[in-house]
């Protein structure tokens, strides 16, 4: 089955602590996105890769870091420079037409 | 202004009915048109996307584009309880097809 999964579902972490988000994807998409999501939000676009070794900031950065030394692999990491960490984490890859698909995501939870 | 609006509802409507979903947007540049939808605790499903002005029909959903008055809606024909979710509409920014810009969405609860 062709898709993206995120690991793990649930995250809890201190405060100070970097941590790292999972994403893999098998539907041979070049494109893959972080997002985060607060209660009652849009979504909001963190970073963003449109091939191997090459990635971009989205709109909330700062705090985030992120490779992709594979086509089928984007981890973020969530440093301890990110001010409100706490959020649902979503990831998504896309074909060159544009629709963006999404994996199941991560709910972190920093205290 | 934000550049792209969502009345956040809820909006309800009985089972059967059509439910009209809006969004508008900033962008003039906007080429491609996206909506979601997202069950609670859960995350976004790509419902349908649009790119030409008029509409396009998949089964019990439509989308529908007019960029001279940059507004997008989706109408969701004979509801259903399980269509009960936030919808989020989704435009792509126009200096790049790859980032696209969220709606806050708008929560449609299909009553019984």
């Amino acid at each position: 089955d062709g898709g993206i999964t995120q690991s793990p579902k649930y995250l809890f972490r201190k405060e100070g602590q970097n941590v790292t988000l999972s994403c893999e994807q098998n539907l041979n998409h070049d494109a893959m996105y972080w997002y985060r999501q607060d209660p009652g939000q849009g979504l909001r676009l963190i970073y963003y890769s449109q091939i191997v070794n090459d990635f971009q900031k989205g709109d909330i950065a700062e705090g985030y870091s992120v490779s992709r030394e594979k086509k089928e692999s984007f981890p973020l990491t969530v440093t301890s420079a990110q001010k409100n960490p706490t959020a649902f984490y979503l990831c998504a890859s896309s074909p060159p037409e544009g629709e963006q698909y999404f994996g199941p995501g991560t709910r972190l939870t920093v205290t | 202004q934000k550049e792209v609006e969502q009345n956040s509802g809820p909006l309800s409507v009985p089972e059967g009915a059509i439910a009209s979903l809006n969004c508008t947007y900033s962008d003039r540049g906007s080429q491609s048109f996206f909506w979601y939808r997202q069950y609670s605790g859960k995350s976004p499903e790509l419902i349908m996307f649009i790119y030409s002005n008029g509409d396009k029909e998949d089964g019990r959903f439509t989308a529908q584009l007019n960029k001279a008055s940059q507004y997008v809606s989706l109408l969701i024909r004979d509801s259903q309880p399980s269509d009960s979710a936030t919808y989020l509409c989704a435009v792509n920014r126009w200096d790049s097809s790859y980032k696209l810009i969220f709606g806050s969405g708008t929560r449609l609860l299909v009553r019984p």
